[in-house]
């Protein structure tokens, strides 16, 4: 069975300070997706990215950055020079080949950015 | 393009009403989901449908959940009779099911909002 493990459940920094979100998952499948969501204080959950098993690149976009490692079943997330706006929820999720679609969230990181 | 669509965006009831929630997919994805999110439970996922047809409510809590999707731009999530135990979140997403396996990025709405006193 698939699984997501965010086992940061709260996160508070200062403004400009860097900071990783962590996210281990547990499949048995040899494909799978890796997803990154947001969800700011309004509510919607908003795509940040999506991510294969068999595409290891590091990818980064802006201030954010992923990195995912195959060996340690990781795919965290870094947000560089944090600012007030990136105070969220952040989830990460796992799909599997085969699995028809289905997401399995973890249970959301709280980061709190402040000045 | 417009995103998914989402209403009420927020409904109040009294328990023992009967609950309609309406979603309306990205045009042109084939696969659409409900989910919940609550603070106890985290967001969990109640049914899926690709090309409308229901394929997995193992996640539906009970029989006064339903779903249906009559066409590929319309879906409904009812609740009768709602519980207080039902407030939470609803949301909606939808994506494009490429074959019968190949896994796509769902979008999701903007969410309802459910109180029932």
């Amino acid at each position: 069975a698939q699984k997501v493990t965010q086992a940061q459940t709260e996160i508070s920094v200062v403004e400009k300070e860097d900071v990783t979100l962590d996210c281990v998952y547990e499949t048995r499948d040899t494909t799978y997706y890796l997803f990154w969501y947001k969800q700011p204080p309004s509510g919607e959950l908003v795509f940040l990215i999506r991510r294969n098993s068999f595409d290891e690149q590091n990818e980064i976009s802006g201030r954010y950055s992923w990195n995912f490692q195959k060996s340690t079943s990781s795919f965290n997330f870094t947000i560089t020079a944090s600012q007030v706006v990136d105070s969220a929820v952040y989830f990460c999720a796992l799909s599997e080949e085969g699995g028809g679609n289905k997401l399995t969230f973890g249970t959301g990181t709280q980061l709190k950015v402040e000045l | 393009d417009a995103g998914v669509i989402q209403s009420p965006r927020h409904e109040v009831t009294e328990m023992g009403q009967e609950v309609t929630l309406r979603c309306k997919p990205i045009s042109g994805h084939n696969s659409l989901f409900w989910y919940r999110q609550t603070m106890m439970r985290g967001l969990e996922l109640l049914i899926y449908f690709n090309n409308n047809v229901p394929i997995d409510d193992s996640g539906m809590p009970e029989d006064r959940f339903s779903a249906k999707m009559p066409n590929a731009s319309f879906s409904t999530l009812k609740i009768q009779p709602s519980e207080p135990r039902d407030s939470a979140v609803y949301f909606c997403a939808s994506s494009s099911l490429r074959g019968k396996t190949s896994t796509d990025t769902q979008y999701f709405g903007p969410g309802t909002r459910l109180t029932v006193l």
